[in-house]
C-alpha cells in the first residue's frame, strides 16, 4: 500500500525568502503525485500534479515540485514566498487511475512579515 | 460547473442523533471520496466509490457510518447514532478517473456532536 511522509509539520519562513516543503512516498508501483493547499476554513485546492513526463512540474501561485523516483520524493518549492502563502500544504499519492488518493499529514507554512 | 457541493456547511447535533451529510459531484466525474479531517488524525479517507460502486470502505470507523451513491452525481454519508468523537470536518471530493486522479474537493461540512 502507498503511504506519504511529510517530515516537517511546521515551517516558518520570512516573506520573500525561498521555501522547500518535503514529501516522501512509499509504493511498489508507479504513482501519481499531488500537492494541495488548504487555507483556513476551506477545502483543499490543487497546486500541482505529476502524472507522467517531465519530472519538474510547475503549478499555480509560483510553486513547483520535482519528482525524484530514485529517492521517492516530491518536494515542493517556491523561490520567494508571500504572506498569502500561509496555509496548510498536503502531499498526496495515488496508484492508478481509479485508485484512492492518500494524503500525508500536512505541513503548516507560516510566512513571517 | 459549480464544483463539488456539500451540504450542510455546518451541523451541530446531540449525541445519539442521526446525521446525514450530502455531496453533489462534478458532472462527468467517475470517482467519489469521503474524507474526515481532525487535528489529531489529519485527513483520513473513509470510503471511495468508482462508477457508483463502493471500492474501498476500510477507512470507515465503524458500523455507525454508512455511505451511499444512489446515482452518478450524488452521495450521502450517514452517522447513526452520532457520538462526540465524530466531531470533525468531513470533505467530499470527486475525480475524473480516466488517467487523472486529481481530486476536486468541496468546502466541507463541519460537524459538532455535543
Amino acid at each position: 500500500a502507498q503511504s506519504v511522509t511529510q517530515l516537517d509539520s511546521q515551517v516558518p519562513v520570512f516573506e520573500e525568502a525561498p521555501v522547500e516543503l518535503r514529501c516522501n512516498y512509499s509504493s511498489s508501483v508507479s504513482v501519481y503525485l499531488f500537492w494541495y493547499v488548504q487555507y483556513p476554513n476551506q477545502g483543499l485546492q490543487l497546486l500541482l500534479k505529476y502524472l507522467s513526463g517531465s519530472t519538474l512540474v510547475k503549478g499555480i501561485n509560483g510553486f513547483e515540485a520535482e519528482f525524484n523516483k530514485s529517492q521517492t520524493s516530491f518536494h515542493l518549492r517556491k523561490p520567494s514566498v508571500h504572506i498569502s502563502d500561509t496555509a496548510e500544504y498536503f502531499c498526496a499519492v495515488s496508484k492508478t487511475s481509479y485508485d484512492k488518493v492518500i494524503f500525508g499529514p500536512g505541513t503548516s507554512l507560516s510566512v513571517i512579515p | 460547473d459549480a464544483g463539488v457541493i456539500q451540504s450542510p456547511r455546518h451541523e451541530v447535533t446531540e449525541m445519539g442523533q442521526e446525521v446525514t451529510l450530502r455531496c453533489k459531484l462534478i458532472s462527468g466525474h467517475n470517482s467519489l471520496f469521503w474524507y474526515r479531517q481532525t487535528m489529531m488524525r489529519g485527513l483520513e479517507l473513509l470510503i471511495y466509490f468508482n462508477n457508483n460502486v463502493p471500492i474501498d470502505d476500510s477507512g470507515m470507523p465503524e458500523d455507525r457510518f454508512s455511505a451511499k451513491m444512489p446515482n452518478a452525481s450524488f452521495s450521502t454519508l450517514k452517522i447513526q447514532p452520532s457520538e462526540p468523537r465524530d466531531s470533525a470536518v468531513y470533505f467530499c471530493a470527486s475525480s475524473p478517473g480516466a488517467g487523472d486522479t486529481e481530486a476536486f474537493f468541496g468546502q466541507g461540512t463541519r460537524l459538532t456532536v455535543v
